[in-house]
């Protein structure tokens, strides 16, 4: 069965406190890994796609890898501003595309 | 320049009517995703159109739903006989692929709310 799980579930970190998010993945055949952060009451936002394994992305202070189980979204020197849910979710190669959203990692960062 | 719109913003309706729910979706992108988000919950895909070719409705949670895409641009997601458990903020985002990858734009949402 196709699933995403996110640990941990809430992150609590210092202002500069670097750290990383893990999306673990289970899917027949990967179409694209997404990454969005979502702030409360709005719309997700989106951040990454991935597609195979060794592939890295970098935003700012956000850097995406992936590999066949899992990515990680790493957070370098963190700021209040970057507290948000940050969500993972794989395409999978089915007949209809489904995209499975894993459950988000809520995070919060203390100035 | 303009990105993703959806109406309506929101829409109140009563129990067993059908509505109809429109995004926008920004011009040239190829490909459009249907998602519903329920108060507290997850994101649930719904589905997913590219270009022009017809999508594979499986990913719909009821034979009540229906979506279609005209002209690879506007997309209508249409509810029949609604429920009460068809609540939730309904967000459409379309997509640019490029060498680098693809780039998804979401649209601000439709809240339904079925009483």
């Amino acid at each position: 069965e196709d699933q995403v799980t996110q640990s941990p579930e809430a992150l609590r970190l210092q202002e500069g406190e670097s750290s990383s998010l893990n999306c673990s993945y289970t899917v027949s055949g990967l179409r694209g890994l997404f990454w969005y952060r979502q702030d409360p009451g709005k719309g997700p936002e989106f951040l990454f796609t991935l597609y195979s394994a060794g592939e890295e992305k970098e935003k700012e202070r956000l850097k995406a890898t992936l590999t066949k189980k899992e990515s990680f979204l790493h957070i370098t020197a963190p700021k209040p501003e970057d507290s948000a849910t940050y969500l993972c979710a794989v395409q999978a190669k089915t007949s209809y595309d489904k995209v499975i959203f894993g459950p988000g990692t809520s995070l919060s960062v203390i100035p | 320049g303009a990105g993703v719109s959806q109406s309506p913003s929101n829409k109140v309706t009563e129990k067993g009517k059908d509505v109809e729910l429109r995004c926008d979706p920004i011009s040239g992108h190829t490909a459009l995703y249907w998602y519903r988000q329920s108060l507290g919950q997850g994101l649930e895909f719904l589905i997913y159109f590219q270009g022009n070719s017809a999508p594979d409705k499986s990913g719909l949670p009821s034979d009540r739903f229906s979506a279609e895409r005209t002209g690879g641009s506007v997309s209508t997601l249409t509810i029949q006989r609604t429920q009460q458990e068809d609540s939730a903020v309904y967000l459409c985002a379309s997509s640019l692929v490029t060498r680098l990858g693809e780039t998804q734009y979401f649209g601000p949402g439709t809240r339904l709310l079925v009483l």
